[in-house]
């Protein structure tokens, strides 16, 4: 049972358009949210989180949503640039799980940005 | 210049096998961790570690081992039990803190396991 999907596999954008990834829950007891990116033959890296006592986080051009009572979480990524062209995942923290690293990831969705 | 090494970064098990796959981190972190990535699937936790010799199951700990003897290494081997292990397997670390909310995970670069 999917408890973190990602339900576009692909998306496809222009350069310097906004680029939005979604994500969604099914477990109501997760406490915290990551987005990672990952390139081909790499390992993921961190790009940004959010806690659950919060609706919004904003790091740059990237910007996380939470939309708790539609367990829906979103990132936003604008101005998009073609080095932003990757897999993005999904993940979430379930409550009690702190510090243990066990993240539930979703199936990722591969972003390509077009210049 | 501070990360985590996997290696190798392919490798290929025959019927049978044991193989074990290297981790290794200079980041001076607590807790490591492996996970497995198929494809269309998000990462599947194996097995983790927060502290030397002392480790855990995951989700899908079955038909693999690990070891935590220095903090450094966290090697994983894939046993013949483990009856697909084709798959991309990636190790990561954390700082540990009791009390604190989920720290982000470091990512190495990962191994493709493939079965001949």
């Amino acid at each position: 049972d999917q408890q973190v999907k990602q339900n576009s596999p692909s998306l496809s954008v222009q350069e310097g358009r906004i680029s939005i990834l979604n994500c969604d829950y099914t477990n109501s007891m997760f406490d915290y949210f990551l987005w990672y990116k990952k390139y081909p033959a790499e390992g993921p890296t961190f790009l940004i989180s959010i806690s659950s006592i919060k609706d919004k986080n904003e790091d740059g051009r990237f910007t996380v949503f939470l939309n708790k009572s539609a367990k829906h979480l979103s990132l936003h990524i604008v101005p998009s640039q073609p080095g932003d062209s990757a897999v993005y995942f999904c993940a979430a923290v379930p409550l009690g799980s702190s510090n243990t690293g066990k993240l539930i990831f979703g199936q990722g969705t591969t972003l390509q940005v077009k210049p | 210049d501070g990360g985590i090494t996997q290696s190798p970064k392919y490798l290929f098990r025959k019927e049978g096998q044991n193989v074990t796959l290297s981790c290794e981190q200079n980041l001076n972190h607590d807790a490591m961790y492996w996970y497995r990535q198929d494809p269309g699937q998000g990462l599947r936790l194996i097995y983790y570690s927060q502290i030397v010799n002392d480790f855990q199951k995951g989700d899908i700990a079955e038909g693999y081992s690990v070891s935590r003897e220095k903090k450094e290494s966290f090697p994983l081997t894939v046993t013949s039990a483990q009856k697909n292990p084709t798959a991309f397997y990636l190790c990561a670390s954390s700082i540990f803190y009791r009390d604190r909310q989920n720290e982000k995970l470091f990512f190495g670069s990962g191994t493709q396991l493939s079965v001949l």
